[in-house]
């Protein structure tokens, strides 16, 4: 079964660095989604992408946030300089459909950032 | 701001025992609802879609009210393996993608 990759699965890092993320969709699938989730709550979206183009990017701070999809695979999630407040668990999704439809999403395995 | 509220929990409950979440949503405009599962420092996973008309898989039933935007799981026979977070999950359509509820932690005891 198809799998939604992304890596790193752990990163830590000092406040004031920059870290970034990476995400491979499920093959065929337009829409990328990539979602913040603190321990205790659920996940929170970031960013939504059909193909190459940004759907939704009103809930990522973009004064330290970045995301790209240039060739509408692949995504990366960057953030520069992290802040203490940004430890949490990053996940991407990706579904067949366009964005707001009622197609599954299917989630990476996440990756867990801590901010030191 | 649209939200979707659920009881945290935990819920204890002994194996073998049925057990019932809701979930309630405030924007009267969505169009798709979902239940789905997160074990304990792993991604969500797709449990069941929920329809007008209600729907069943196996020991799950998913209800929903539109009129009283609010979701229902039942989970019958519970099983050890049930212990997860529940996630209910909104769809307002368009832009909004998904929004997640915090969760409910279900703890079945043998």
């Amino acid at each position: 079964e198809a799998e939604v990759a992304q890596s790193p699965r752990y990163k830590i890092t000092e406040k004031s660095q920059a870290v970034a993320f990476w995400c491979d969709p499920i093959s065929g699938h337009a829409t990328l989604y990539w979602y913040r989730q603190i321990l205790g709550q659920g996940p929170e979206l970031l960013v939504q992408f059909q193909d190459e183009s940004v759907v939704d990017d009103s809930q990522l701070p973009k004064d330290r946030f970045s995301a790209e999809r240039l060739k509408g695979v692949d995504s990366t999630l960057k953030i520069q300089p992290a802040e203490l407040g940004d430890s949490a668990m990053y996940l991407c999704a990706s579904s067949k459909g366009l964005p707001g439809g009622t197609d599954t999403q299917y989630f990476g395995p996440g990756t867990r950032l801590t901010v030191l | 701001r649209k939200e979707v509220e659920q009881d945290p929990g935990p819920f204890n409950v002994p194996e073998g025992a049925t057990v019932a979440f809701n979930c309630t949503y405030s924007n009267s405009a969505s169009q798709s609802f979902f239940w789905y599962r997160q074990d304990c420092r792993k991604e969500p996973k797709l449990l069941m879609s929920v329809y007008s008309s209600g729907n069943e898989d196996g020991r799950f039933t998913a209800q929903l009210n539109r009129a009283s935007q609010y979701i229902s799981l039942l989970i019958r026979d519970s099983k050890l393996s049930d212990s997860a977070t529940y996630l209910c999950v909104v769809n307002g359509g368009g832009a909004d993608g998904l929004t997640f509820g915090k969760g409910t932690h279900l703890i079945i005891q043998p």
